[in-house]
């Protein structure tokens, strides 16, 4: 079946503008996670969602970032007046729940120039 | 979420067995093992997880000792393609932190010729 499909798959963006990045989880998974990863580095844990609630969005670094998954499926990472700093590939994953094993996309990376 | 601990990186030869040790000396009753591996330029795939007993599966044996404070991942035979960054990680099944699972840096594994 389809896995966990991330658009787009690369974005280029300027300093200071607003980015949406969209995340399409597995048919029936009602876990969704965002991860954040830097070069050389593990998966950094951004805000996991069960249904359309956030039920953990402790990873979030700051509020220029935001997720929603307003039905249950579909979600959308925001990131506001994007910053270099920003720059990484942003990873989605989806479960059946939230004691089952993660299926990840194959991510965004984003450019802030 | 208790921490692991992985060597940085090994090596092992094609058609040898790649032992691959993980320490989660603090891990709590509560939290499963679990192993994933990321394939560059693609997200971390699932290999296998466990709470105490010892699990196989079509890609991977995982042993966990008694005491549970380490655990190693098993490839019985491994070719090039099990070159990869391998990742340890422990979560909880239920209680705040059930969602959440949070990644280190793994241990890059290449399998040479």
């Amino acid at each position: 079946g389809a896995g966990v499909s991330q658009t787009p798959s690369n974005k280029v963006t300027e300093k200071g503008k607003y980015v949406e990045l969209r995340c399409d989880p597995i048919s029936g998974h009602t876990a969704l996670y965002w991860y954040r990863q830097s070069l050389g580095q593990g998966p950094e844990f951004l805000i996991y969602f069960q249904g359309t609630g956030a039920a953990d969005d402790s990873g979030l670094p700051n509020d220029r970032f935001f997720a929603v998954r307003p039905e249950g499926s579909v979600s959308t990472l925001k990131i506001q007046r994007t910053e270099r700093g920003d720059s990484a590939v942003y990873l989605c994953a989806s479960s059946k729940g939230p004691n089952s094993p993660l299926h990840f996309g194959n991510g965004t990376r984003l450019t802030v120039t | 979420d208790a921490k692991t601990t992985q060597p940085p990186s090994m090596d092992c030869a094609e058609g040898r067995a790649a032992n691959l040790p993980c320490n989660h000396s603090t891990i709590s009753g509560n939290e499963y093992v679990y192993w994933y591996r990321q394939i560059h330029s693609q997200g971390p795939q699932y290999i296998i997880h466990g709470l105490k007993n010892n699990e196989t599966n079509e890609m991977a044996s995982l042993i966990i000792t008694e005491d549970r404070k380490s655990s190693t991942l098993i490839l019985p035979h491994a070719t090039l393609r099990d070159t990869a960054v391998y990742y340890c990680i422990v979560k909880a099944y239920n209680g705040a932190n059930a969602g959440k699972s949070t990644f280190g840096d793994g241990t890059t594994l290449t399998v040479k010729p």
